[in-house]
């Protein structure tokens, strides 16, 4: 069956780092990925969609790479701040809305002052 | 732009019981998902649907559905409560795909079953 990894462990970086989460996936051809904030008793924030024919997409700080022959996507958040702190989901589609989205467990990034 | 809100936000029913919840979408917007939330499954999809069809279901038992009207407007009820359905649901709209476009998403309501 489909199944999607995301660091299940907190990422702790220091402010003023990169952050870099990665979202791993398995028995799946993704058309479409995309990457999520969620903070503690809110509805997920879409930050970032990528196509399976993009390597890289960035917006502000943020940038995403997909990796279809590693089956993998990168998301970095650079010159990191304690308000980036928040849990990244990210979520898999097929093409053609053959299917809802896919989502991982999201990982928890903490920043630190 | 008003965002997406859902209706209620808290709800507390026992087992057997039935729910339905409520998600108005943004203006506008013709698809809408639903997903249901629990710290053990994570986000999981539950249905879409656009232009009052249902265009894709998730892995969830026929006790879970949903219809959306001519407005938009969605629900999702679910019959014959169990304790394992205690969760936070969630809506999203999009213009036309969840997939390809970007996905709102509502506060959610928070259901505890007894």
């Amino acid at each position: 069956s489909q199944k999607i990894e995301q660091n299940s462990e907190a990422l702790n970086i220091q402010e003023g780092k990169t952050a870099t989460l990665t979202c791993n996936y398995t028995n799946y051809s993704p058309a479409y990925l995309q990457w999520y904030r969620q903070d503690p008793g809110r509805g997920p924030v879409f930050l970032l969609l990528i196509r399976e024919n993009e390597k890289e997409k960035r917006k502000e700080r943020l940038k995403v790479t997909f990796d279809t022959t590693l089956k993998q996507s990168l998301f970095h958040i650079t010159a990191s701040q304690p308000a980036d702190s928040a849990t990244y989901l990210c979520a898999l589609a097929k093409g053609g809305g053959a299917d809802g989205l896919t989502f991982g467990k999201g990982t928890h990034l903490i920043i630190q002052p | 732009k008003a965002g997406v809100t859902q209706t209620p936000r808290y709800l507390i029913k026992t087992r057997g019981q039935q729910v339905t919840l409520s998600c108005s979408p943004i203006s506008g917007h013709r698809s809408v998902s639903w997903y249901q939330q629990t710290p053990g499954q994570g986000l999981q999809f539950l249905f879409e649907y656009f232009s009052e069809t249902q265009r894709n279901k998730g892995n969830f038992p026929g006790r879970f559905s949903g219809r959306q009207f001519s407005n938009s407007r969605s629900e999702m009820n679910v019959s014959t409560l169990e304790l394992g359905d205690s969760a936070l649901y969630l809506c999203a709209s999009s213009l036309v795909a969840s997939s390809t476009d970007t996905q709102y998403f509502g506060p959610g309501t928070r259901l505890t079953v007894l």
